[in-house]
């Protein structure tokens, strides 16, 4: 168990489209889930926490309008970035934690992930 | 800030070898500390999870120690084998948040 999804897995547009990311998680419950970035031999750069039911939370230097995401169900959360350029590129992640009935999930789980390139 | 630090240079060792890794963090010690797989293109699988009053962690050829007192952890990977190289990821989480803090990884190479 415990297997997280991401679709697309590669996406290629063009500069002021918007894409939309899918996180899954396939066989368990995520009230949570988390959007990370990674440029090439770096860390995994936390963008935004994904909550059912609620707005997401940003981490400081995110752009909110810029990073759309939706968490319409236990099971599903979605990143759009919006009106991408190309310093947009880059490997998105989601990853969630499975719910434990009001305990802090520790392990996460990752997608994936998404490999976008804006040309 | 809290910090993470992992050797970014690449770790080369021959099949069979057992492989070391080291993982810092600065400041406060964390509520737990992971670690996590990751290859080439793809995202972080997870290993292992060692918390604060923990000092070993075994799994099959893992094991991962936990010093408060070094603030260090370190990952290894007994009789390595080619399909063991990839990149691992050290994870801090502190007590009262569930929101990990990645290290930038090492990349391990095991040669045949």
């Amino acid at each position: 168990g415990a297997v997280v999804s991401q679709h697309p897995s590669r996406v290629i547009c063009k500069s002021g489209t918007s894409v939309k990311i899918e996180c899954r998680s396939l066989d368990f419950q995520a009230t949570t889930m988390f959007w990370y970035r990674q440029f090439p031999k770096q860390s995994l750069m936390l963008m935004a926490t994904s909550n059912e039911g609620s707005k997401a939370t940003y981490e400081q230097g995110v752009e909110k309008d810029k990073f759309l995401i939706n968490h319409a169900s236990l099971t599903l959360s979605t990143l759009t970035v919006t009106s991408a350029h190309p310093e947009d590129s880059s490997f998105y992640i989601c990853s969630a934690g499975r719910d434990r009935r009001g305990i802090l999930p520790e392990t996460q789980y990752f997608g994936p992930g998404t490999r976008l390139l804006v040309l | 800030s809290q910090k993470i630090e992992q050797n970014s240079e690449a770790l080369n060792i021959q099949e069979g070898k057992t492989a070391t890794l080291t993982c810092n963090y600065t400041n406060y010690s964390p509520a737990y500390l992971q670690w996590y797989r990751q290859d080439p293109g793809r995202g972080p699988v997870f290993l292992l999870l060692i918390r604060e009053n923990e000092k070993e962690k075994r799994k099959e050829r893992l094991k991962v120690t936990f010093d408060t007192t070094l603030k260090q952890s370190l990952f290894h990977i007994t009789a390595s084998q080619p399909a063991d190289s990839a990149t691992y990821l050290c994870a801090h989480t502190t007590g009262g948040s569930y929101i990990p803090t990645f290290g930038r990884g090492t990349s391990l190479i095991v040669h045949p």
